[in-house]
Formats: C-alpha cells, structure tokens, sequence
C-alpha cells in the first residue's frame, strides 16, 4: 500500500521568508510518480509538479524549487522569499500504476499562511 | 470552456435522499476520477474511470454509485446520503492512466448532508 506523510499541519511565516514543506512517502514499487498540488482559497487544485522515481535531480520554477531524495523517501517543496499569493493548501501525492489505472494517494496536506 | 466542470457547486440535502453529483470533461479523456476531501484525510479516491463504461471501486466506495456511458460525463450518486458523507467532492480527469500524468481536477462540489 502506499502512503504519504505531510507531517505539517500549518505554517506561518512573514512574506519573504523562506519555507519548506515536508512530504514523506511510503511505496514498494519502483517505478512511481510524486506530484504537488496547491490548493488556494478559491478550493481548485492546481497541479505544481511532476517527478519521476528515476529522476533525482533537483528542480527549480522561479521561487519554487523542490528537493527528491530516494534515500529517504522524501520530496520536499520550498518556496522562497514567499509571497501573500502563496497562501495555500499544499498537498504531495504519489501516483503508482495498479494494472488498470494509475491512483494517486494524497497527502493531508500543509496549510502556508503567509502575512505581510 | 474548455476543461473539467462540476454541478451542482454547493448541495444541501438530507439524510437518506439521493443525491447525484455531476461531472463533464471537455478534453475527452479516457480516465475519470471521484475524490472526496475531508479534514485530516486529504483527498481519498472514491471510485474511477478507465473508460465508458468500465469504471472501479477506490479507497473508499461504500454508499456511493457511479456510471460512464459517455466519455465526457462521470457521475457520482449517493443513493441514501448519510451525514458521513459531508464533504468535498472533486472530480478529476487524466488523458492515460499510466502514473506519470497529472490528473486535472474540477472546482469541486460543497456537500452537505443535515
């Protein structure tokens, strides 16, 4: 089975901090997919990113960047110099292919305030 | 438009009434997904698509039904709602099923059930 691990409720911080939310997942397959996805206030899920269990280079999109680490299961997002547009719900998810169709299993999700 | 719509966007009703959420997709693609989104659980698949008329159970199917005669259409039916089933309701579509592909979700449905 699989599992994803957001082990951060909430977070606040003040605009232009840096801040990092932590996913932590569980899968015995080895060919899987980790995504992020925003959900602002308005209740839409944006899709962030794409990263495949073969790749483990880091990637960075602007004040985005996000950090795999196969080794310890991880794939972290950090936003940098955070703006009030960030405030969100974020969540990790981890996509596996069943056979019949691919599930994605989400996270709980982390909560980003950002103030000014 | 084009993309991923969903009516009702808010819905009271009351236990034991059947309730039909509804779903289009403009892109069609092959696969559609129900998730409901409840504090504490994120989101958790209900039920899915692979294509008209081949649909399949998901993390969590009990007391709901589903059907998919046509591609673009993916509804969701509460055949007797039970207050355990506020919530959430996102419905979601992906061009291929294989896991490297996001899935692209709708706006959401706001269920309430009193």
């Amino acid at each position: 089975a699989q599992k994803v691990t957001q082990a951060q409720t909430e977070i606040s911080v003040v605009e232009k901090e840096d801040v990092t939310l932590d996913c932590v997942y569980e899968t015995r397959d080895t060919t899987y997919y980790l995504f992020w996805y925003k959900q602002p206030p308005s209740g839409e899920l944006v899709f962030l990113i794409r990263r495949n269990s073969f790749d483990e280079q880091n990637e960075i999109s602007g004040r985005y960047s996000w950090n795999f680490q196969k080794s310890t299961s991880s794939f972290n997002f950090t936003i940098t110099a955070s703006q009030v547009v960030d405030s969100a719900v974020y969540f990790c998810a981890l996509s596996v292919w069943t056979g019949t169709a691919s599930k994605l299993t989400f996270g709980t999700g982390t909560r980003l305030q950002v103030t000014l | 438009d084009a993309g991923i719509t969903q009516s009702p966007r808010y819905k009271i009703t009351e236990t034991g009434r059947q309730v039909t959420l509804m779903c289009h997709q403009t892109w069609s693609h092959s696969y559609m997904f129900w998730y409901r989104q409840d504090l504490g659980h994120g989101l958790r698949l209900i039920y899915y698509s692979a294509a008209a008329d081949i649909t399949d159970k998901g993390e969590v199917p009990d007391g709901y039904v589903v059907s998919r005669s046509k591609t673009e259409n993916f509804p969701l039916t509460l055949e007797s709602a039970t207050r355990s089933q506020t919530s959430v309701y996102f419905c979601a579509s992906s061009e291929y099923g294989t896991s490297q592909y996001e899935q692209y979700f709708g706006p959401g449905t706001r269920l309430t059930v009193t």
